[in-house]
C-alpha cells in the first residue's frame, strides 16, 4: 500500500530555507511510473504546485515560474525519498506543504501534510 | 499560466440532491489532462477524477467528470452526507500545473 510521510521544521525565520522530507513506502522513487510532486496550500492563495522530480533513464524536475529561482526538489535513492529545499522564505511561504505521488501526473496519492510558518 | 475559475464558490444542497461543480479554464487543457480533488478538513485531497471523465477505482459511481472545450464539470447524482467537501479541480497538460480556486460544497 502506497504511502507517503513527510518529516521537517515546522517553524522559521524569514531568509532560512525550508526543508522537507517525503518517505516513501510502497513504490520506489526511481520508478518510471511516477512523478513525486510538491504542492503546498494556504487560505489566501489555495492549492499551490511548486514542482516535481521524476526519473525516466534518467532524472527529471521542473518547477512552477513563482519559485523557480528558491526551490530544489531531489531525489535520495539510499533512502527511497524526496526532499524539497525553498530558500529565501518570507511570511508569505507560509502554508501547509503536501508531497504526492503522480501517476503519471494525477496526484493519487499524498502525504499528511506539514504545516510551516515563517515568522520573525 | 492556465488559470482555472470554479463556479459556484459555494454549493448549499441537501443531501439526496444533484450537485454540478464546474472549473473553467483561460486557456486549453492538453488532452483532456484535467482532473477533480475532495478534500475534507484536516485531510490531504483525494483524487477522484483523471482525464476529466475517469473515474479513479473505489469512487462511488455517483461522480461523474465530463468535458466540453474549455469547461470542465463535477456531477455528483445523488449527495451522500460524506459528499460534504471541499472540491478542486487540477490541470495538468502543461509544463506548471494549476489549481482551481475550490467549491465547498455544503449541506443545505
Amino acid at each position: 500500500q502506497m504511502q507517503l510521510q513527510q518529516s521537517g521544521p515546522g517553524l522559521l525565520k524569514p531568509s532560512q530555507t525550508l526543508s522537507l522530507t517525503c518517505a516513501i513506502s510502497g513504490d520506489n522513487v526511481s520508478s518510471n511510473r511516477a512523478t513525486w510532486n510538491w504542492i503546498r496550500q494556504s487560505p489566501s492563495r489555495g492549492l499551490e504546485w511548486l514542482g516535481w522530480t521524476y526519473y525516466r533513464s534518467k532524472w527529471y524536475n521542473g518547477s512552477a515560474e513563482f519559485v523557480k529561482t528558491r526551490i530544489v526538489i531531489y531525489p535520495d535513492t539510499s533512502k527511497n525519498q524526496v526532499s524539497l529545499l525553498l530558500n529565501s522564505v518570507t511570511p508569505d511561504d507560509t502554508a501547509l506543504y503536501f508531497c504526492a505521488r503522480g501517476e503519471p501526473r494525477a496526484l493519487g496519492d499524498w502525504g499528511p501534510g506539514t504545516l510551516v510558518t515563517v515568522s520573525s | 499560466e492556465n488559470v482555472l475559475t470554479q463556479s459556484p464558490g459555494t454549493l448549499s444542497l441537501s443531501p439526496g440532491e444533484r450537485a454540478v461543480l464546474s472549473c473553467r479554464a483561460s486557456q486549453r487543457v492538453s488532452n483532456s489532462n484535467l482532473a477533480w480533488y475532495q478534500q475534507k478538513p484536516g485531510q490531504a485531497p483525494r483524487l477522484l477524477v483523471y482525464g476529466a471523465v475517469n473515474r479513479v477505482t473505489g469512487v462511488p459511481d455517483r461522480f461523474s467528470g465530463s468535458a466540453s472545450g474549455t469547461d470542465f464539470t463535477l456531477t455528483i447524482s445523488r449527495l451522500e452526507p460524506e459528499d460534504f467537501a471541499l472540491y478542486f479541480c487540477h490541470q495538468y497538460g502543461s509544463a506548471s500545473f494549476t489549481f482551481g480556486q475550490g467549491t465547498k460544497l455544503e449541506i443545505k
